[in-house]
This record gives C-alpha cells, structure tokens and sequence, in this order.
C-alpha cells in the first residue's frame, strides 16, 4: 500500500532556530501534500496544501512565513519552522494521496518538534 | 464538508465488536464518509470509507444508514492495539489529492482486557 515517510521523527531545537521537516511519498506520486499540526490531547488541524510546483496554500492564521513550505517535486515536501519558539512545540505530521487515486489518504508517522 | 458528530468516548471489551457511531446529517449527495483512527503519537491510520452501500474490509465495517445521515464504523473482534482515536470525516471524493481532510474531536476507544 501507499506509504507517506516523515523525517525526522522528532527533534529538539533552541528557540530561535529554524527546523525542516521531510515528507516523502514512497511509492507513489504526490502533486498535493498536507500539513497538520497537533498539540497535545487536541485533534489534527490543518496548517498548510502543498502544491508541486507552486505556492502553498495556507489555512487561516497560519503564517506563511514562519512555517516555509517547498514542495519541488512529486514525492517530497518539506515543512520548515523559522525562528522557532517553544509555542511552536508540537506534532506536525504531513499526508498525501496518490493522484487519481480514489482511496483513502495516507499519513506519515509525525515528527514531535521540541523547542527549548 | 458536512460537520461530523461523534461521542467522545467509548470502552470495549476485548475480543467483542466495538461499534462507533457517528452523525452526519448535512452530508450532501457526492460526500463521502471516511473513517481514519489514531494511536497515540502516531500519524493517523486510514480505516474505510463509503458513500451509501455498506463497506468491508480486513479492518472493519462500515454500515451507512438509507438517508446517508449517520454511519457506525465496526470493528469485529476489538483488541488491545485497537484503543486509539477515531475520527469520522465527511468530505467530497472526486478521485483528486488536493481535497483536504478536516478532523473533528474523535472518539476515544479504550479497549479493556
């Protein structure tokens, strides 16, 4: 099946710091990607559509310049948290579907980013 | 989408059927119902989804009544590794990847021995 890998699985950073997050479709093309962010003992909100080749698309109070999104070819998408702080401290995980595909979306396994 | 609602919580015996409702009653006529769980700190897991016949596959069932309006997700025999979150989220399938998932508050399934 469909397999999403997110990398790293977690990371610790200084406030301050900028952290990338890797989001690769393994086995199957991606044009559309999504990030999400999670905090603890909430549910998945949305933060961002990755779009191959273009611009993202951010969710209402998301800011786009704070969390940089690239998104340079079919299979991978990278989310990278500029000048973190410890408010950005959470669980981001990305998903994406297969083009054409009419099941399900497939997630990765999450990255828990700590910032101290 | 059709906003979903879901009990909070719920608790299983092991090995008996865990049913998961849910109640969507906006859903329009080319919405979908999807079915994604979460274990805790884990990425979520896609179940199944449907759009008005009743569904099977090796993970569960899902029984969408006639007015499409709420929809109860099964699972045979609940073990242990079954307790996570459940999410039910009714969106549009036109077969695109750029439609977004939105998810609600879940249920939280425990599964007791």
């Amino acid at each position: 099946g469909a397999v999403v890998s997110q990398h790293p699985s977690w990371v610790i950073c200084k406030s301050g710091t900028s952290v990338k997050i890797e989001c690769r479709s393994l086995d199957f093309q991606a044009t559309t990607m999504f990030w999400y962010r999670q905090f603890p003992k909430q549910s998945l909100m949305l933060m961002a559509t990755s779009n191959e080749g273009s611009k993202a698309t951010y969710e209402q109070g998301v800011e786009k310049d704070k969390f940089l999104i690239n998104h340079a070819s079919l299979t991978l998408s990278t989310l990278t948290v500029t000048s973190a702080h410890p408010e950005d401290s959470s669980f981001y995980i990305c998903s994406a579907r297969e083009t054409g595909g009419g099941g399900g979306y497939t997630f990765g396994s999450g990255t828990r980013l700590t910032v101290v | 989408d059709a906003k979903t609602t879901q009990p909070p919580s719920m608790d299983c015996a092991e090995g008996r059927a865990a049913n998961l409702p849910c109640n969507h009653s906006t859903i329009s006529g080319n919405e979908y119902v999807y079915w994604y769980r979460q274990i805790h700190s884990q990425g979520p897991q896609y179940i199944i989804h449907g759009l008005k016949n009743n569904e099977t596959n090796e993970m569960a069932s899902l029984i969408i009544t006639e007015d499409r309006k709420s929809s109860t997700l099964i699972l045979p025999h609940a073990t242990l590794r079954d307790t996570a979150v459940y999410y039910c989220i009714v969106r549009f399938n036109s077969g695109g990847s750029n439609y977004k998932l939105t998810f609600g508050k879940g249920t939280l399934l425990t599964v007791n021995p």
